[in-house]
């Protein structure tokens, strides 16, 4: 079993959608959770980095990390065309400065 | 602030070659990533450095691949001979030790033909 798992996708959303993204991790020591936004061609951006529990938001963004289910979430809402990428969630423990990544999520958002 | 600076951005070359990659991490960043991406997967550590030292290397296939980071800030990661199968994305990542996020640059981009 991988420590972090994610659905590949590929997702598909008409422009304006709401847009959830999850990962379930099984490693309960995990503290730090983020996800990160890679365009085709480029390298992966810092896009939301919580933690513990709770949810954070950031504009359109919103990561809600789920600790008594090993569950976390993205939601995008007001999807944009300019959306349209792969998305990485990624964690770790407190110490170590390792990080464990899922196979990532590839959205396209529909004009 | 500069972010995580590699090159070359993009290399082909053929199957048996040598090649190598450079990194610059971001200022001040102590611990820094070596990954592996493949096409619709999740980077892979290949390498991790605290400083000028290779704290996590179990997964470096040291049979062909070898990598420094000389006075603890750029770094190179080199394939010799290379082989089909390592066309792929190789990723540089850096982070403040203690802080629990790191930083990708952009990605050098191998084709072996």
């Amino acid at each position: 079993q991988k420590e972090v798992e994610q659905d590949p996708g590929p997702l598909s959303v008409p422009e304006g959608a709401i847009v959830s993204l999850n990962c379930t991790y099984s490693n309960s020591a995990f503290q730090y959770f983020m996800w990160y936004r890679q365009y085709s061609r480029k390298g992966p951006e810092l896009l939301m980095y919580t933690y513990s529990s709770g949810n954070k938001e950031d504009g359109r963004f919103t990561a809600q990390v789920d600790k008594s289910s090993k569950y976390i979430s993205l939601f995008i809402r007001d999807s944009q065309p300019s959306d349209s990428a792969t998305y990485l969630c990624a964690m770790s423990a407190v110490t170590g400065n390792q990080f464990y990544f899922g196979t990532g999520t590839s959205l396209t958002v529909i004009p | 602030e500069a972010g995580v600076v590699q090159s070359p951005r993009y290399k082909i070359i053929e199957k048996k070659q040598p090649v190598a990659f450079w990194c610059n991490p971001i200022s001040g960043h102590n611990t820094l990533y070596w990954y592996l991406q493949n096409l619709g997967q999740g980077p892979e550590l290949l390498i991790r450095y605290e400083n000028e030292e290779a704290v996590d290397d179990s997964q470096l296939p040291k049979d062909r691949f070898s990598a420094e980071r000389l006075k603890g800030v750029d770094s190179t990661l080199k394939i010799q001979p290379a082989e089909l199968g390592d066309s792929a994305v190789y990723l540089c990542a850096s982070s403040l030790g203690g802080r629990n996020t790191i930083y990708f640059g952009e990605g050098s981009w191998l084709t072996v033909v």
